[in-house]
Order: structure tokens, then C-alpha cells, then sequence
């Protein structure tokens, strides 16, 4: 079964300074996608960004970019010129590749960072 | 413009009393999937669909129920074997077409047993 570990419940960070969410994961999985998904006080799921395992090359979207190391198993991201609408649940989660008509695919997310911008 | 859309958004229930939490999609996505989120627990499966007239068991299935006779809908059943079902419910659905592997999410639905 995969897991997936965010080791920093909250953060704080000023705004338009640049932060760092961090995210473990661990798995025996080759082929496999890696989210970030952002929920604001209104509980709505939005997805920031993602990654495909067998890219090299790290995603990034406008303001937010990831560091993904897959030998280490750590998918990070990267906020930069802090806003305060980021103010929000930041989750990291995982899914494997779809595999076939029965066995399906299914995220497995981790517990959470709670990130608040500062004015 | 399409979506999911889970109604009721907040919903109190008795000790004892079973309760349906809505869940339907116009996006035509063939997956759906029903979490559970608890206060620093992140989200958890409860149960998924793959296609219609099939569902399989996530991590927290104890206490609950489902049903996807049509694609677009799938409905979650909270039932009094739940030990503490008070929490927010989140459906979400997947296009496995289209290559995306984007989970979107509907605006969730607040239990709370009194």
C-alpha cells in the first residue's frame, strides 16, 4: 500500500516572500502520478499542480513549482511571491497508473499543511 | 457548466438514523469516488467506481453504503453502524478518457450526528 507523509501540519510565510511545502512518499510503484491540491477555508479541492513519475523534468504552474526526487520519494512544493488567497489546506496525495478494468486507481493523500500568508 | 454537485451541504442527523449523502456528475466521467475528511486525518477512501453497477471497498468502509446504477450519480449511505460518522464527505469523479488523471472534487457535504 502506498503512503504518503507531509511533516509540517502549518507553516506561515509573508507575503510575496517564497515558501516550501515538503511531502514523502513511499511506494513500489515505477509508473505513477503525484498531486498537489489546495483547499481554501471554503473547503472546495482545487488542484495546484502535478507530476508524472516518469518525467524528469519538474512541473510547474505560474507561481507554484515542485521538486520531485523519485529515488528519495519526496515531491515538494514551491510557492513563490506569496499571495494572500493561498492562504489554505495544502495536500499532497498519490496515484498509481491505471491498471486494469477491476482493479481501478484511487488517490491516497496525505494528512495535510495548513499554510497561512501574512500581510 | 459541468461539475459535481453534492447536496445536502450540511446535514444533521439522531444517533440510530440512517442518511444518504447525494453525489451526481455531469462531466461524464466514468470513476467516482466518495472520501472522508477528518481534522488532521487528510482525506480518506471510503468507497470508488469504476464503471456503472460496480464498486469497490476503500480504507474506511465500515458503516457505509453505495449504489452507481447510472453513471452520473453515485450516493453514499451513511448507515447507524458508523460509529462516528460526524465529518465532511467529499465525491469527487475521473477521466480515465481523456489522459488528464484529474481528480475533480464536488463542494463536500458536513455531517454531524447530534
Amino acid at each position: 500500500a502506498q503512503t504518503v507523509t507531509q511533516s509540517q501540519p502549518e507553516m506561515s510565510v509573508q507575503e510575496a516572500e517564497t515558501v516550501t511545502l515538503s511531502c514523502t512518499y513511499d511506494t513500489s510503484e515505477n509508473n505513477y502520478y503525484l498531486f498537489w491540491y489546495k483547499q481554501p477555508p471554503s473547503r472546495q479541492m482545487i488542484l495546484v499542480i502535478r507530476q508524472e513519475a516518469y518525467k524528469q523534468q519538474n512541473a510547474t504552474e505560474n507561481r507554484f513549482s515542485v521538486n520531485f526526487q523519485k529515488a528519495a520519494k519526496s515531491f515538494s512544493l514551491k510557492i513563490s511571491d506569496s499571495q494572500l488567497g493561498d492562504t489554505a489546506m495544502y495536500f499532497c496525495a498519490f496515484m498509481k497508473l491505471r491498471s486494469g478494468e477491476t482493479s481501478g486507481s484511487r488517490l491516497t493523500f496525505g494528512e495535510g499543511t495548513q499554510l497561512t500568508v501574512n500581510p | 457548466d459541468g461539475g459535481i454537485t453534492q447536496s445536502p451541504k450540511y446535514l444533521f442527523r439522531k444517533e440510530g438514523q440512517n442518511v444518504t449523502l447525494s453525489c451526481e456528475q455531469n462531466l461524464n466521467h466514468d470513476a467516482m469516488y466518495w472520501y472522508r475528511q477528518d481534522p488532521g486525518q487528510g482525506l480518506r477512501l471510503i468507497y470508488y467506481s469504476q464503471i456503472v453497477n460496480d464498486f469497490q471497498k476503500g480504507d474506511i468502509a465500515e458503516g457505509y453504503s453505495v449504489s452507481r446504477e447510472k453513471k452520473e450519480s453515485f450516493p453514499l449511505t451513511v448507515t447507524s453502524a458508523q460509529k462516528n460518522p460526524t465529518a465532511f464527505y467529499l465525491c469527487a469523479s475521473i477521466d480515465w478518457l481523456s489522459g488528464a488523471n484529474v481528480l475533480t472534487f464536488g463542494a463536500g457535504s458536513r455531517l454531524t450526528v447530534l
